[in-house]
């Protein structure tokens, strides 16, 4: 079973476009985290949820929500979608305290907005 | 906001060579991590580094903690097909928000 999974893989959306991504783990974690990746590869965090509750927020965009409705799950939903949102965006998960040995990636989501 | 200075961006290397890639900032961490990025899928840990002046392999790879704790370099000999990807440095504090800074990764290409 694969640990942290996302989905869709995918997104290819209009601007202007609503669209939100879905974040599962399997492994106990409490901590829960979404990070983006832009074309230069860059991975910058964006949000951090400990049991529940947003812990870290990197300055993005309030059209980016975060709802986290158990411990397992961490989603994010994109508001009025622009082209620069264009990315891959990684969940992760964590026991708390960050123990950086166990942080897992899930698979990324590619989302392109034309 | 924080950055980590991953060199070099990009490596082309022959099947067998050895390569090495660093990680610096100019802020202290008290831990470096290196993770590897294959196409299409999320960062793997490769190593974990808690203590300055630490060195730890795993296999091939070998990692560093800088004694000023602000840098970090990984090393991995008789490069292989397999080791082509993204290896990423990242830091983490202690205080404050626990939060990864990643660098900007270095892309590795291996010419059989």
């Amino acid at each position: 079973d694969t640990a942290v999974s996302q989905t869709p893989k995918y997104l290819v959306t209009q601007m202007g476009n609503d669209k939100s991504i879905k974040c599962e783990q399997n492994l106990g974690h409490d901590t829960m985290y979404w990070y983006k990746q832009d074309s230069k590869k860059f991975l910058k965090i964006m949000f951090s949820y400990n049991n529940k509750e947003l812990i870290i927020n990197e300055t993005v965009p309030n059209r980016f929500s975060p709802k986290s409705p158990d411990k397992a799950h961490l989603n994010l939903h994109i508001n009025s979608l622009e082209l620069g949102d264009s990315a891959v965006y990684f969940c992760a998960s964590s026991p708390w305290p960050i123990h950086t040995d166990t942080q897992y990636f899930g698979p990324g989501t590619r989302l392109t907005v034309l | 906001g924080q950055q980590l200075n991953q060199s070099p961006q990009s490596m082309f290397i022959q099947e067998g060579e050895d390569v090495s890639m660093n990680c610096t900032s100019s802020s202290i961490f008290n831990t470096w991590l290196w993770y590897k990025q294959d196409p299409g899928e999320g960062p793997v840990l490769l190593i974990a580094l808690y203590k300055a002046g630490e060195l730890t392999s795993n296999g091939r790879l070998t990692a560093q903690f800088g004694i000023t704790r602000k840098d970090s370099f990984l090393n991995i000999s008789a490069s292989i097909p397999s080791d082509v990807g993204i290896y990423f440095c990242a830091g983490l504090r202690s205080q404050g928000a626990q939060k990864l800074v990643f660098g900007q990764g270095t892309r590795l290409t291996i010419n059989p």
